[in-house]
């Protein structure tokens, strides 16, 4: 079956531009978070969403933000872009919230901001 | 802030030796752990899952828990090169489908 789909791979955007990417999660996975992952911070959890809802958000400032439709496909948004918003974003769908299951990641959108 | 900490090495072991991977958290809280193995360049693939004390095993990787310690590690048996990458261990807050992630541990396997 086809795994997290992420567009686009790569992007590259000037400081005070936004930007959307975009998830599509593996069919029947109705449960999209998003991370953020540089090589000095790690994985740092966005946000959750399941069933067009916000569930849980990271300890990220507002300019980050994100939507889910009722196909479960997911976007996030970052607005007014800086430097440090350069890094790989990955998309991780599951089946539902709660299940205790771990995630499958997509390849992630690369982004630079310069 | 709930941490989960992980020896970044690298931890360089020969091929055909068992790695060791550790893990600390410190949300007692926390209900199920994973291990993640992330190749560079790629994003992280769940390799195993554990929720109970005591060990769990999965071909060449058994996963240990140790909740009253939290303490929780990854044992791989008969390395090969191609396990050579990066592994991450991520713990679930409460159920909730929110993970903290530790920093990875880089690991060589030498031929």
């Amino acid at each position: 079956k086809a795994g997290v789909t992420q567009t686009p791979r790569y992007l590259i955007k000037t400081r005070g531009q936004q930007v959307t990417l975009s998830c599509s999660p593996i069919s029947g996975h109705r449960s999209v978070s998003w991370y953020q992952q540089t090589p000095g911070q790690g994985l740092q959890f966005l946000f959750e969403y399941f069933s067009e809802t916000q569930r849980n958000k990271g300890n990220f400032p507002g300019r980050f933000s994100g939507r889910q439709f009722s196909n479960s496909r997911s976007e996030m948004n970052v607005s007014t872009l800086e430097l440090g918003d350069s890094a790989l974003y990955l998309c991780a769908s599951s089946l539902a919230p709660g299940t205790g299951d771990g995630y499958t990641f997509g390849s992630g959108t690369r982004l630079t901001v310069v | 802030q709930k941490e989960v900490e992980q020896n970044s090495g690298p931890l360089s072991v020969p091929e055909g030796a068992i790695a060791s991977l550790n893990c600390t958290y410190s949300d007692r809280g926390s209900q199920s752990f994973f291990w993640y193995r992330q190749y560079s360049g790629k994003s992280p693939e769940l390799i195993m899952s554990i929720y109970s004390n005591g060990d769990k095993e999965d071909g060449r990787f058994t996963a240990q828990l140790n909740k009253a310690s939290q303490y929780v590690s990854l044992l791989i048996r008969d390395s090969q090169p191609s396990d050579s990458a990066t592994y991450l261990c991520a713990v679930n807050e409460n159920n909730f489908n929110k993970f903290y992630f530790g920093s990875g541990t880089k690991l060589n396997v030498k031929p």
